[in-house]
């Protein structure tokens, strides 16, 4: 019972490098979503996604991009990496609900990414 | 604006104490439901607790218990004999109701507990 996967669990950068960090998720969901978390600030969300082939911006999302071509996959790429970038990712993913028993977010474990 | 607003950047408790984390939130959706969740030291997000808006009772899962107070549009998780494994960061966050935010789920910057012996 994999749940929700995150490649890589850590990453050095070079600046103006590119990278895609890839999740996935086995339990059939259909929201799925990309936050960064950095000291006081909590998570933040970047960009998420309500089904296969669709995705919108969330609070933080200039320097990223996504993509969400199957449904069980989710992937989030820096096109020209920063030091700011330099955070901890999590994905996650939900059943399609507002509410209710059985809605909460389950999360990947974390991608540490160093931009020098 | 912040949607979740965490006012109580760290906390100490005793152990064997009752300790309750504050968050307050801000939206116009009728329907919307609200998450508490710890992160241990180890990085992981792990689920405690969900209340949401029509929800009459109060929510309670073990030692946790969420006081929820609509009119104030406060959600309180609160945490019963605490141990020292509770020690960890601590979350709240909200999933909004229809009308194309019902898929955001925004996130609070945290309250960090620490429990003591």
């Amino acid at each position: 019972n994999a749940g929700v996967t995150q490649t890589p669990k850590f990453r050095v950068l070079k600046t103006g490098q590119s990278m895609t960090l890839l999740c996935a998720q086995d339990m059939n969901h259909e929201y799925m979503y990309w936050y960064r978390q950095d000291p006081g600030m909590g998570l933040r969300l970047i960009h998420y996604s309500v089904g296969e082939g669709t995705t919108a911006k969330g609070e933080v999302p200039d320097g990223y991009n996504v993509s969400r071509l199957k449904k069980q996959n989710f992937l989030l790429g820096l096109e020209s990496a920063a030091p700011s970038q330099t955070s901890v990712y999590f994905c996650a993913s939900s059943r399609a609900a507002t509410g209710g028993k059985n809605t909460e977010a389950f999360f990947g474990q974390g991608t540490r990414l160093t931009v020098v | 604006a912040q949607k979740i607003t965490q006012t109580q950047p760290g906390m100490f408790v005793q152990e064997k104490e009752a300790v309750t984390l504050d968050c307050t939130y801000d939206t116009s959706d009728q329907s919307y439901g609200l998450f508490w969740y710890k992160q241990p030291s180890s990085g992981e997000m792990i689920f405690l607790i969900y209340q949401g808006s029509y929800d009459e009772q109060n929510a309670t899962e073990g030692r946790y218990s969420l006081n929820f107070q609509k009119a104030r549009k406060s959600a309180n998780l609160v945490i019963s004999a605490s141990q020292l494994g509770d020690s960890a960061m601590y979350f709240c966050a909200m999933r909004e109701g229809p009308g194309g935010t019902a898929s955001k789920l925004t996130f609070g910057t945290g309250t960090r507990l620490q429990v003591t012996l």
